[in-house]
């Protein structure tokens, strides 16, 4: 059974451009839940998505976006990319049935800014 | 909004020692604890968590206890083996609404 994708695994963008990353969460599961991670700290919440519809929104600034689709995998935009972007962006799914709350991230993408 | 500390920032032991991590949390309606382990250059992997309903949970050499009243939960890892050397975060949220986690402890076991 699929863990949590994530793709591309490493991007390298120049500032000023765009970038979209995408998820895919394991099936079955209904949310999921962007994060930014910056190196030597803990993850920072950015957007949960459940049933398509944006449950949550972390201090992010409005050039970053995302989306939830029909089949549950995400995309999480980003515009005007800034030098203080560059961080790895997990993405993690969860059933959120019952008592299960737990998060399954998935191995991330690095995006460096340059 | 929720705010998690978390200390040490460093922890070095000795292979066979115990290991403990604390944690404080600041939104009462906080309910669900988790712990994540990250190796470098992994992704976070749950470890062990706990609800508040609950004041310790043990899973073989892991244990996470919880104490509402203080708002403060800690990770105890006893019998401290190489391979549990990694960065380990704590989080706190609502319901598994959007999690905070703790700015992470890096965890060395030394041979």
């Amino acid at each position: 059974d699929a863990g949590v994708t994530q793709s591309p695994t490493h991007l390298i963008k120049t500032r000023g451009q765009h970038v979209t990353l995408r998820c895919s969460p394991i099936s079955g599961h209904k949310s999921v839940s962007w994060y930014q991670q910056v190196l030597g700290q803990g993850p920072q919440f950015i957007f949960q998505y459940y049933e398509k519809e944006e449950r949550g929104r972390g201090n992010f600034p409005d050039r970053f976006s995302a989306r939830q689709f029909p089949n549950y995998s995400s995309e999480l935009n980003v515009n005007a990319l800034l030098l203080g972007d560059s961080a790895l962006y997990l993405c993690a799914s969860s059933s959120r049935t019952g008592a299960n709350y737990g998060y399954t991230f998935g191995s991330g993408t690095r995006l460096t800014v340059v | 909004g929720e705010n998690v500390e978390q200390h040490p920032s460093t922890l070095s032991v000795q292979e066979g020692d115990s290991a403990v991590i604390k944690c404080t949390y600041s939104d009462s309606a906080s309910n669900y604890f988790p712990w994540y382990k990250q190796e470098l250059g992994k992704r976070p992997q749950l470890i062990i968590d706990i609800r508040s309903n609950v004041g310790e949970k043990k899973d073989q050499r892991i244990a996470v206890t919880l104490n509402k009243t203080a708002k403060h939960f800690s990770l105890h890892i006893t019998e401290t083996q190489p391979e549990d050397s990694a960065v380990y975060f704590c989080a706190a949220s609502n319901y598994g609404q959007n999690f905070v986690f703790g700015p992470g402890t890096r965890l060395s076991v030394l041979p």
